[in-house]
């Protein structure tokens, strides 16, 4: 159980060009979801926190108008990449715990992100 | 600021031996600790959780929890080359805070 996905699996775009990554929980109904990102040799890094049906809450620093969350769902979350930029090219990641209130947290496989 | 610490190694032990990692987290308030495997380029894997002081043993993987000295370890017993990853501590306070994992490689 508690298997998330994400689509797609990479993805290469033009600079100013916008992407949209969808992150579905395939088994389990998700009112949470996790944004993170992961640059090359470094750890994960929490981008923001989807909430379905209410704004995502975003981490110091994460441009919220650059991200676009939306939560439509309880098995859907997708994160638009807006005017990307070469400096966007990272390993974008979802999560979501198993159940409300549960600390544990289940990750997507993630969606390479190059910008060209 | 919320901080979890790992050597970044590579840490590397023959295959068969027992490999340990270690983790070290800042706030004291921190109620769940987690430790994530990860290969390269993929997503990260939860492995193993911990909430309460002492030991917790799943298989292969044994997770220790000592929250006065706010220390947490991942001991692999009869590690082997599949085992070769990055390993990932988190801790929640709040939100999942990662440490910068650790590099493992089991040698042949």
């Amino acid at each position: 159980g508690a298997v998330v996905s994400q689509h797609p699996s990479w993805v290469i775009c033009k600079s100013g060009t916008s992407v949209k990554i969808e992150c579905r929980s395939l088994d389990f109904q998700a009112t949470t979801m996790f944004w993170y990102r992961q640059f090359p040799k470094q750890s994960l890094m929490l981008m923001a926190t989807s909430n379905e049906g209410s704004k995502a809450t975003y981490e110091q620093g994460v441009e919220k108008d650059k991200f676009l969350i939306n939560h439509a769902s309880l098995t859907l979350s997708t994160l638009t990449v807006t005017s990307a930029h070469p400096e966007d090219s990272s390993f974008y990641i979802c999560s979501a715990p198993p159940r409300p209130g549960f600390d544990e947290q289940f990750f997507g496989p993630g969606t390479r992100l190059t910008v060209l | 600021q919320k901080e979890v610490e790992q050597n970044s190694g590579p840490l590397s032990v023959p295959e068969g031996a027992i490999a340990s990692l270690n983790c070290t987290y800042s706030d004291r308030g921190s109620q769940s600790f987690f430790w994530y495997r990860q290969y390269s380029g993929k997503s990260p894997e939860l492995i193993m959780f911990i909430y309460s002081n002492g030991d917790k043993e799943d298989g292969r993987f044994t997770a220790q929890l000592n929250k006065a000295s706010q220390y947490v370890s991942l001991l692999i017993r009869d590690s082997q080359p599949s085992d070769s990853a990055t390993y990932l501590c988190a801790v929640m306070g709040g939100k999942l805070i990662f440490g910068q994992g650790t590099t493992l490689q089991v040698k042949p």
